[in-house]
């Protein structure tokens, strides 16, 4: 079956990079995304990778894919305070749900 | 903004009692996805509708149930509640294409079972 695992808690000063860890375990995933969830509030779609990818830049934020590893990150480049949130890895299968992990807590230090 | 709307965005019920928890979907999508989100951890997938027939369910039981109209907006069903219910339930809408499709969320229900 599918598992995403996360670690819960990640803190970095404002101006550093952050960098979110991810595993998944479902060789079949097509797509893998990354979420952002402020308290209170719903999921913010900030990026994707294709399975048949490495690497994508969208602005601040980096996605590295080890397909072979079955590991995904997301490096936030210049990290803010605004960027202090819970941030979700999801993977889809062929059944087309997303698969969450528990999510990760990024704490902004000024 | 992605679009997605959902109704209400709180909502207190008792144990045994039924709720109907409603979504909107962006335009020019046709699935709809819904989600549970327990205090403290990812959310669950639920179930999924395309085209107004069921298009994949999770580990839910039955008393859990869903429609899609034909504007794609969409409606949750959870009868007999229970207290494990309560959670912040999440809607997605997206568009299904053959290689994927991207999952956009609405703002989510509250529900606390009392």
């Amino acid at each position: 079956g599918e598992d995403v695992e996360q670690s819960l808690f990640l803190s970095v000063r404002e101006g550093d990079s952050s960098v979110i860890n991810c595993t998944y375990t479902d060789s079949s995933s097509t797509y893998l995304y990354w979420y952002k969830q402020e308290p209170g509030a719903g999921l913010q779609l900030l990026t994707y990778i294709f399975s048949n990818m490495d690497m994508k830049q969208d602005q601040r934020l980096t996605v590295l894919l080890n397909k072979k590893d079955k590991h995904l990150s997301l490096r936030i480049a210049d990290t803010q305070t605004g960027d202090s949130a819970i941030y979700f890895c999801a993977e889809t299968t062929a059944a087309r749900q997303l698969t969450f992990g528990s999510g990760t807590q990024l704490t902004v230090l000024p | 903004e992605t679009g997605v709307t959902q109704s209400p965005t709180h909502l207190i019920k008792t144990r045994g009692q039924q709720v109907t928890l409603r979504c909107s979907s962006q335009s020019g999508h046709n699935t709809v996805s819904w989600y549970q989100q327990a205090l403290g951890q990812g959310p669950q997938f639920i179930f999924q509708y395309y085209r107004e027939e069921e298009n994949g369910r999770g580990n839910f039981p039955p008393r859990f149930s869903g429609l899609q109209f034909p504007n794609y907006s969409s409606e949750l069903n959870v009868n007999a509640l229970e207290l494990d219910d309560s959670a912040l339930y999440l809607c997605a809408s997206s568009l299904m294409e053959p290689g994927g499709e991207t999952q956009y969320f609405g703002p989510g229900t509250r529900l606390l079972v009392l």
